[in-house]
């Protein structure tokens, strides 16, 4: 059971917007930056998004990120097909003195 | 360019210690603010972090390992290695090493190395 919470699967149609929640507590989400990964099938994870909502150089714009309060979310916009992929968010943990991932959300474009 | 690769046995036996090296280039474990860290994933599950070890030798381990964990550096040799002790079929994963920037957090990822842990 993984301490930050993540829906296991989000789906849309090309061209859609699309939204990943992430949900934590005061201890992670709460009190530190989250980050997004994207992971394509067999591949390793990517950096998507750091400190809530800052994207990387080369991440296309379409990808944004926002956090409040103890959650998180991602959004998609414009939906590819090549965006299939699992999506995992992350915080650092002050109670845990860990680095927690959220269960990861798997895409699927219709 | 930032790149980072593992390296290791792919195949370890039950209670046997796992050795794991992280050679990286494009930056420097001595630089202020640098980490590099293990992450693992079990066959069609989620993230699990393990390890991080920063440029002033400060060492961080997921409690719930940390007592079969150990990472340490070789800056002359761009290496971090991690062992894990006492391994378990339950630990066969994909691991990957990551570098950590205090700006950006976990960015870089190496390409993984699976390790199945079996007689």
């Amino acid at each position: 059971q993984s301490v930050v919470t993540q829906p296991p699967s989000v789906s849309g149609t090309p061209g859609q917007r699309v939204i990943f929640s992430c949900s934590g507590s005061s201890s992670n989400i709460g009190s530190n930056f989250v980050y997004w990964y994207q992971q394509l099938p067999g591949t390793a994870p990517k950096l998507l998004i750091y400190r809530n909502d800052q994207r990387p150089s080369g991440v296309p714009d379409r990808f944004s990120g926002s956090k409040s309060g103890t959650s998180a979310s991602l959004a998609i916009s414009g939906l590819r097909s090549e965006d299939e992929a699992d999506y995992y968010c992350a915080a650092w943990d002050d109670s845990l003195s860990t680095w927690v991932f959220g269960g990861g959300s798997k895409l699927t474009v219709l | 360019q930032i790149t980072l690769k593992e390296s290791g046995p792919t195949l370890v036996e039950p209670t046997q210690t796992l050795t794991l090296t992280c050679t990286f280039s494009g930056f420097s474990l001595t630089t202020s603010g640098v980490g590099v860290g293990w992450i693992r994933q079990p066959p069609g599950k989620a993230l699990e972090w393990l390890a991080m070890i920063y440029w002033d030798d400060d060492k961080r381990y997921s409690p719930s390992l940390k007592s079969r964990l150990t990472i340490t550096k070789d800056t002359s040799k761009n290496q971090v290695v991690l062992t894990m002790t006492n391994m378990y079929p339950m630990d066969t994963a994909t691991y990957y090493c990551v570098s950590f920037y205090e700006a950006t957090g976990m960015d870089v990822w190496g390409q993984g190395t699976t390790v199945t842990v079996s007689s």
